[in-house]
């Protein structure tokens, strides 16, 4: 079975805190996304990689950067936390191939203070 | 651009069938997902229709029509443990990025 882990459930920070959202896949999948999801907006994507050290942003980037240095791993960098960031985050990967559905981690529920 | 819409609610009785739709616009078409996710837990994925015509797995089937831009998720036997979201998703012109709708939540009632 795929597993997509990330490093918090639950973190609350304070604002302008530098964070950091670590998310790692056991499955050698290609692609790796960053998602935030509140209530009525649906998943919103921030940032996705197709490959180690490549990076594209998604349709909410602002106030967020992206780093992917090894296959497995994608971080999440909120430069500067605010209360705005404050919401549920949800990493994903896929493989690239077949259907190419994406398998999603258990979600980090982030507080901004 | 691409849109997206699913009902916000549904509420439904357990052992009946309930049909949740999904329409969307887009310019591409890749594919269109369905994913159900229990309240605080993950998303996981259920379907993936890229042709028009339905996709029976089980208890669950979603069928695409891909010139009317419409999509649906029939759940059959509902069991109480059927309660939770359940997300619309659409693989347009990239074949990397999903746009998901704002799910729909269902409630399953004994």
């Amino acid at each position: 079975d795929v597993k997509v882990t990330q490093s918090s459930r639950y973190l609350v920070k304070r604002t302008g805190e530098k964070v950091f959202l670590e998310c790692v896949q056991d499955m050698d999948h290609e692609n790796m996304f960053w998602y935030r999801q509140d209530p009525g907006l649906g998943l919103r994507l921030i940032y996705f990689s197709y490959d180690v050290k490549m990076k594209e942003k998604g349709d909410i980037p602002e106030g967020y950067s992206v780093s992917r240095e090894k296959k497995e791993r994608f971080s999440l960098i909120l430069e500067s936390a605010s209360t705005n960031q404050t919401s549920m985050y949800l990493c994903a990967s896929s493989t690239g191939t077949g259907h190419n559905e994406q398998y999603f981690g258990p979600g980090t529920r982030l507080t901004v203070t | 651009g691409q849109n997206i819409d699913q009902p916000t609610e549904m509420t439904a009785t357990e052992g009946a069938i309930v049909q949740i739709n999904c329409t969307y616009q887009t310019s591409g078409f890749n594919g269109l997902f369905w994913y159900q996710q229990h309240a605080g837990e993950a998303p996981t994925f259920l379907s993936y229709n890229v042709l028009d015509g339905l996709e029976e797995k089980g208890r669950f089937s979603s069928f695409l029509s891909r010139s009317k831009g419409y999509s649906y998720l029939l759940l059959k036997e509902l069991q109480m443990k059927d309660s939770a979201s359940y997300l619309c998703a659409l693989r347009g012109d990239s074949s990397y990025k999903l746009i998901f709708g704002s799910g729909t939540r269902l409630l399953v009632r004994p």
